[in-house]
């Protein structure tokens, strides 16, 4: 398809395990997004990539959360020794261009931690 | 900080009613704005932008949002909703600040009765 798509959709995991989220964006986008969104919030911003850096990383809220994009297309979310305050939908979009675009968003990972 | 209020959370509107969702954020630089959707069960799409020039925009769905640079706000409204509008909104700023930010209110959950 021609969407951003995010695998897995669910996951549940327990706490204290090691989980991996994946984005893989529209092809030709540069920018990309990692947002968290907790049931009554709206979108949380985690960390932008353009291309294959890390722009801005100031809202990772610790150091258990990391992300790549190695070649500057799909990116991964890391969630290590997870807890059950990190259960949230993880939400990934996209962007043709740094500037001041319109976003393009994935469906979402939901996070459950037991 | 940078932040974007929305301060109804929840609305309940009968159909035809007349709909005016509240928006208002803190950034006195150039700022670009948003109107993004979730309909149940979809991921988050945008409705309506504003980069520059009228302050009056129009989107998609015959919905429309005005910006008030001196009130700090980008309100969206629509005369006459129907049932399909059944959705949450989210108000969505994005400005340059070293980086570019895009940052999300906390979202309207409207509930459009038949």
């Amino acid at each position: 398809g021609a969407g951003v798509s995010q695998t897995p959709s669910n996951k549940v995991t327990e706490k204290g395990k090691y989980v991996e989220l994946r984005c893989d964006p529209i092809s030709g986008h540069t920018a990309l997004y990692w947002y968290r969104q907790s049931l009554g919030q709206g979108p949380e911003f985690l960390i932008y990539f353009q291309g294959t850096g890390a722009a801005d990383d100031s809202g990772l809220p610790n150091d258990r959360f990391f992300a790549v994009r190695p070649e500057g297309s799909v990116s991964t979310l890391k969630i290590q020794r997870t807890e059950r305050g990190d259960s949230a939908v993880y939400l990934c979009a996209s962007s043709y261009d740094r500037g001041p675009g319109e976003l393009f968003f994935g469906e979402g990972s939901r996070l459950t931690v037991l | 900080a940078q932040s974007v209020s929305q301060h109804n959370h929840h609305v309940i509107l009968s159909e035809a009613a007349s709909l005016e969702l509240g928006c208002n954020y803190s950034y006195g630089g150039t700022v670009n704005l948003f109107w993004y959707v979730q309909y149940p069960g979809q991921h988050l799409q945008l409705l309506l932008k504003y980069f520059s020039g009228d302050p009056l925009v129009k989107g998609i769905k015959g919905f429309e949002a005005e910006f008030i640079k001196s009130k700090f706000s980008f309100n969206l409204r629509k005369p006459s909703v129907q049932w399909s509008d059944t959705a949450e909104y989210f108000c969505a700023v994005n400005l340059y600040s070293g980086t570019y930010k895009y940052i999300f209110g906390t979202g309207t959950r409207l509930k459009v009765l038949a």
